[in-house]
This record gives C-alpha cells, sequence and structure tokens, in this order.
C-alpha cells in the first residue's frame, strides 16, 4: 500500500507534556504534510516540509523528516486541550498528483 | 479568504434521490478536491480537478459525478446511492498540485 504508516494509533497524555506522533512512508517524496482534525470536522493544514529539508517549526509544532528511513515526526511541546484531535501524515510522492494520507494519530490530552 | 465553503452541512437522501453538495473557495487556488471519510479513517481521494479539468479519478463509482463550472466552485452531484456511501465529504483546494490543501467543513450525508 502507498499509505503511509502511523504510529501510535492513539495517545493519551496530560496537558503540559509533550506529544510525539510518527509517520513512515514506503515510496520516494516530494514533499510531507502533517493536517490535524477535530472531530467530525475539516482537516487543518499544520506543517509541509519539503524532501530536501530536515526540521520544520511552527509555534509548539516541530517536524523532522529523515528521507533515508523513510520517516517523519511530529512533536507538539507543551501541550493543551486544544490540542485533542486526530493528526494525519500526508505524502506527496514524486510522480503522483495527490497526496496519500497515513492512517492517523488519535491525540488525547487530559487536564 | 481563506475559507473553503461547503453545502449544505447535513444531508439525508434515499437510494432513489438526485442531490448535489457544493463547494467554494476565492483563494485563486488552482487545484481541487474530493474526499469521503469514514469515521476514525484516514480521507479517501475521490477526484482531482487541475485548472478546472479533471486530473484524476480514483475510480469512483459513477454514481458519483463531479463537475467544476469555474475556478471558484466544485460540485459533486449524487445519484441512486447506497447506503455504504454515507459519509463524511470533504472538500479541499490548494495552490497547485501537491500543495499545502485547505479544507472545508464537510458534508454529513446519510444515506436510508
Amino acid at each position: 500500500s502507498q499509505q503511509g504508516e502511523e504510529d501510535p494509533q492513539a495517545l493519551s497524555i496530560q496537558e503540559g507534556e509533550n506529544a510525539t506522533m510518527n509517520c513512515s512512508y514506503k515510496t520516494s517524496i516530494n514533499n510531507l504534510q502533517w493536517y490535524r482534525q477535530n472531530s467530525g470536522r475539516g482537516l487543518v493544514h499544520l506543517i509541509l516540509i519539503r524532501s530536501n529539508e530536515r526540521e520544520k517549526h511552527s509555534g509548539r509544532l516541530r517536524v523532522t523528516l529523515d528521507t533515508s528511513k523513510k520517516s517523519s515526526s511530529l512533536l507538539i511541546t507543551a501541550s493543551r486541550a486544544a490540542d485533542t484531535a486526530s493528526y494525519f501524515c500526508a505524502m506527496a510522492t514524486e510522480g503522483a498528483q495527490k497526496l496519500v494520507f497515513g492512517q492517523g494519530t488519535r491525540l488525547t490530552i487530559n487536564p | 479568504d481563506t475559507e473553503v465553503t461547503q453545502t449544505p452541512k447535513h444531508l439525508v437522501m434515499g437510494m432513489t434521490n438526485k442531490k448535489s453538495l457544493k463547494c467554494e473557495q476565492h483563494m485563486g487556488h488552482r487545484a481541487m478536491y474530493w474526499y469521503k471519510q469514514k469515521a476514525k479513517k484516514p480521507p479517501e481521494l475521490m477526484f482531482v480537478y487541475s485548472y478546472e479539468k479533471l486530473s484524476i479519478n480514483e475510480s469512483v463509482p459513477s454514481r458519483f459525478s463531479p463537475e467544476c463550472p469555474n475556478s471558484s466552485l466544485l460540485n459533486l452531484h449524487l445519484h441512486a446511492l447506497q447506503p455504504e456511501d454515507s459519509a463524511l465529504y470533504l472538500c479541499a483546494s490548494s495552490q497547485f498540485l501537491l500543495y499545502e490543501q485547505y479544507f472545508g467543513p464537510g458534508t454529513r450525508l446519510t444515506v436510508t
């Protein structure tokens, strides 16, 4: 399957802790994107990292990309209750004209 | 304006009905997408339009018919749907293919 694998499938942590989600993929990519989805709503784009980049930051979010291992991680620091959501990685594979979404990680932040 | 709008928010239809979902963006994006999403699953790509032309059809049954009347609008015409088609239908747009996508809030479709 071209789909990415994400782990863990579900993650529950206390408010204030850091949350790390991982994404692995199988084919060469043009870029990799992370999205957040609150329950039953549309997805929100978080970060896009290109294949020649290794790390990107946006506020409390940090994304890394290791193309040799075909993997990426999303770190959310100092988590808040509002971070409770599903997080998806999406791969823009070389030669394709579409994103392929991973299975997602359901993150729960406990107050 | 960085918003993608979708109407209606909810839709209940019988298997013999014909209905349409609408999507609109005013960001000047040249790529637009339809996704189907089941509960606790990732979005599943259905169709991609690039410069108002159908670029990708992911082997979607013909009871789903997309239409792109102009660069800002995307429709999904529904006819003779099955109960298993009940899902959240998401529209998205991006400046070009493979760029970051902006999603609408979705239409929750129930087929009875």
